[in-house]
């Protein structure tokens, strides 16, 4: 009963440093979603994916890119890390269009990163 | 674009309290509304949703009502208990095009509610 599933769960980084979140589902949900948490401020979509080999971005992508290689899989890379990206990542997927009433966003438990 | 706007935190209650949390959107067209509530050291999990005017959601005695006379999806609950204590966010899906695939967020507020 993993839902999804969010790895690692905390980092720190040094400015300029790379890496990866991952992030998992085994719900078969063909919608997959990237949002980054910042205090007071609600959450912000940095990229989604509707299907495997298709992504787009949000409101906020700069400074990060995604790949969908499978249904499953949904990775976030931070390239070149800078104190703005200090956030709580969230990962989230859906099985349906959220509009019609059946859509509803499962969310992973975040990653808190810290960029130093 | 879509905006949400709900009430700001913190919001602190006793325990039995009634409880509302006001939240109003700008949309074009006629959007899905959705509250999530995000526990302690969790994710945000889906509480309630309303996807057209008039219609009622409910879910573990809270409720909201989509009013699109006045843009409005606000949270009730007539007796709050401690363990009603997290984060809540007012949300809302696009009515076309790309924004069927996303929820726009409000900021969330922070609801406390003590013995």
């Amino acid at each position: 009963n993993a839902g999804v599933t969010q790895t690692p769960k905390f980092r720190i980084l040094k400015i300029g440093q790379s890496m990866t979140l991952q992030c998992a589902q085994d719900m078969n949900h063909n919608y997959m979603y990237w949002y980054r948490q910042d205090p007071g401020m609600g959450l912000k979509l940095i990229y989604y994916s509707v299907g495997a080999g298709i992504t787009d971005k949000g409101e906020v992508p700069n400074g990060y890119n995604v790949s969908r290689s499978t249904t499953e899989d949904f990775p976030l890379r931070l390239e070149l890390a800078a104190p703005s990206q200090t956030s709580v990542y969230f990962c989230a997927s859906s099985y349906s269009i959220i509009t019609f009433g059946t859509g509803e966003l499962f969310f992973g438990e975040g990653s808190r990163l810290t960029v130093l | 674009g879509d905006s949400v706007t709900q009430m700001e935190g913190p919001v602190t209650l006793s325990e039995e309290a009634f409880l509302t949390i006001n939240c109003t959107y700008t949309a074009t067209g006629y959007p899905s509304l959705f509250w999530y509530v995000q526990y302690p050291g969790e994710g945000l999990q889906l509480l309630l949703k309303a996807t057209k005017a008039d219609d009622k959601g409910s879910n573990k005695g809270f409720e909201a009502t989509y009013r699109k006379e006045t843009t409005s999806f606000h949270l009730e609950k007539g007796s709050v208990q401690v363990s009603d204590s997290a984060v809540y966010f007012c949300a809302l899906s696009g009515a076309g095009g790309g924004s069927n695939y996303k929820l726009t967020f409000g900021k969330g507020t922070l609801l406390t509610v003590n013995p």
